[in-house]
């Protein structure tokens, strides 16, 4: 079974916090990804990366980044947090057929973070 | 052009009744339709999904129909359980862009 895993099920920090969501997925996924997702919005793309280093802005990338230092591992920080930045972080993972697109292969979730800034 | 408008936004069927939710898309550069379901508490999960050369795709009581000509794809849950009950996510995707639905929260009554 592939397995999402977050670092955190709930998280609360203060306004100005740097925090760091971190996410692993244990089957040798090429792709990954960082969404949030918030009631009546649906899940909006935050980033991806489809290779160690490499990483692409999804639709929503203002006041986050990301880190890919090795495969398994997809870090997403909030370089100061805001209460605007209040919501679910799922994290997912893909095979990445060659070919295929990053987007037309099945994404395996992670169960999310649920993230309060006070 | 990026929308994936999905309805209705919570549905109430009775246990053994028909659960239909319905999206559509603009772009018709899309080229895969999945569907995802969660539960409460856990993250999305691949249910079904479709690519666009096929008008219909079915795995068990779950069935996908695809109208390309209208840019719409709809789910359709036969025989609805109460375990069928969560939020169910549409969307629309191709090479580097991937939309989805706001969800639809399915309640089946036992």
């Amino acid at each position: 079974d592939v397995k999402v895993t977050q670092s955190s099920r709930y998280l609360v920090k203060r306004t100005g916090e740097k925090v760091f969501l971190e996410c692993v997925q244990d089957m040798d996924h090429e792709n990954m990804f960082w969404y949030r997702q918030d009631p009546g919005l649906g899940l909006r793309l935050i980033y991806f990366s489809y290779d160690v280093k490499m990483k692409e802005k999804g639709d929503i990338p203002e006041g986050y980044s990301v880190s890919r230092e090795k495969k398994e591992r997809f870090s997403l920080i909030l370089e100061s947090a805001s209460t605007n930045q209040t919501s679910m972080y799922l994290c997912a993972s893909s095979y990445g057929t060659s070919g295929s697109g990053w987007f037309t292969d099945t994404q395996y979730f992670g169960p999310g973070t649920r993230l309060t800034v006070l | 052009q990026q929308q994936v408008k999905q309805s209705p936004q919570s549905l109430i069927v009775q246990k053994g009744g028909i659960s239909i939710i319905n999206c559509a898309y603009e772009n018709t550069a899309f080229d895969y339709f999945p569907w995802y379901q969660q539960f409460p508490g856990k993250g999305p999960a691949l249910l079904i999904a479709i690519r666009p050369d096929v008008s219909e795709k079915k795995e068990g009581r779950f069935t996908i129909s695809f109208n390309k000509s209208a840019k719409q794809f709809s789910l359709h849950i036969m025989d609805s359980q109460p375990g069928d009950s969560a939020t169910y996510f549409c969307a629309a995707s191709y090479h580097d862009k991937i939309i989805f639905g706001k969800g639809t929260r399915l309640h089946i009554l036992p």
